[in-house]
């Protein structure tokens, strides 16, 4: 069966600090990988999104950057974190085709 | 362009009575609609989807939906609610010629069930 794996769940880091979000799935292959972020517990903004190996898709300009090194990984980074990059991160696969995401758990991220 | 309405921020049932959350959709093609539930702190839990067949769907839970074309609606409903159902509840529409798959979520619904 499919799993995805999404660490770490719980972030504190100062204003400035770069970040590094690793989100991995198993039991698929060249799934559709994506990264939302939940301000304040509810609307959920798409960030990113790749079809495949090194294909980014950027939904609204920020200070975050995804890479797919791997097919079944997907990393969100940011050089220098802002406040405003506090917020809920979700990591999301579906297949190709997309009839449906299943969700990571999360990674709370609070930018102090 | 792809749009999801849910119109209520909070609802509140009484446990046992039936409860409705409403979501409305706007694409441009034929839609593909879904629910999902998150708990605090968690992911989003698929519930139920619609992409072609009968018009109510059924998922997890003791959850449902009616598709509705005419109305653009796509309401989740359960007969009878649990407080246990309490959580936020997100509808998403993506449209057939989507590139990459992608889903637009509604803002959510805070479903609060009463003893």
């Amino acid at each position: 069966s499919q799993t995805i794996h999404q660490w770490p769940a719980t972030l504190v880091q100062p204003v400035g600090s770069p970040l590094s979000l690793e989100c991995t799935v198993e039991g698929t292959s060249n799934p559709n990988l994506y990264w939302y972020r939940q301000a304040a517990g509810r609307g959920l903004q798409l960030l990113f999104y790749s079809v495949g190996i090194g294909q980014i898709s950027s939904e609204v300009p920020q200070n975050l950057s995804a890479s797919r090194p791997q097919d079944r990984q997907f990393i969100l980074s940011s050089k220098k974190l802002l406040l405003s990059d506090s917020g809920f991160y979700l990591c999301a696969w579906s297949l190709q085709g997309g009839n449906g995401y299943t969700f990571g758990s999360g990674t709370r991220l609070t930018v102090v | 362009a792809q749009s999801v309405a849910q119109p209520e921020d909070q609802v509140n049932v009484a446990e046992g009575n039936p409860l409705t959350v409403k979501c409305t959709y706007s694409v441009s093609g034929n839609p593909y609609l879904f629910w999902y539930v998150q708990y605090p702190n968690r992911g989003l839990q698929f519930l139920l989807k619609y992409i072609t067949g009968d018009n109510l769907v059924k998922g997890s839970y003791g959850f449902e939906a009616e598709f509705n074309k005419s109305q653009t609606s796509f309401h989740l409903k359960k007969p009878s609610a649990l407080v246990s159902d309490s959580a936020l509840y997100f509808c998403a529409v993506r449209d057939h010629y989507n590139q990459g798959g992608k889903l637009i979520f509604g803002q959510g619904t805070e479903l609060s069930v009463k003893p």
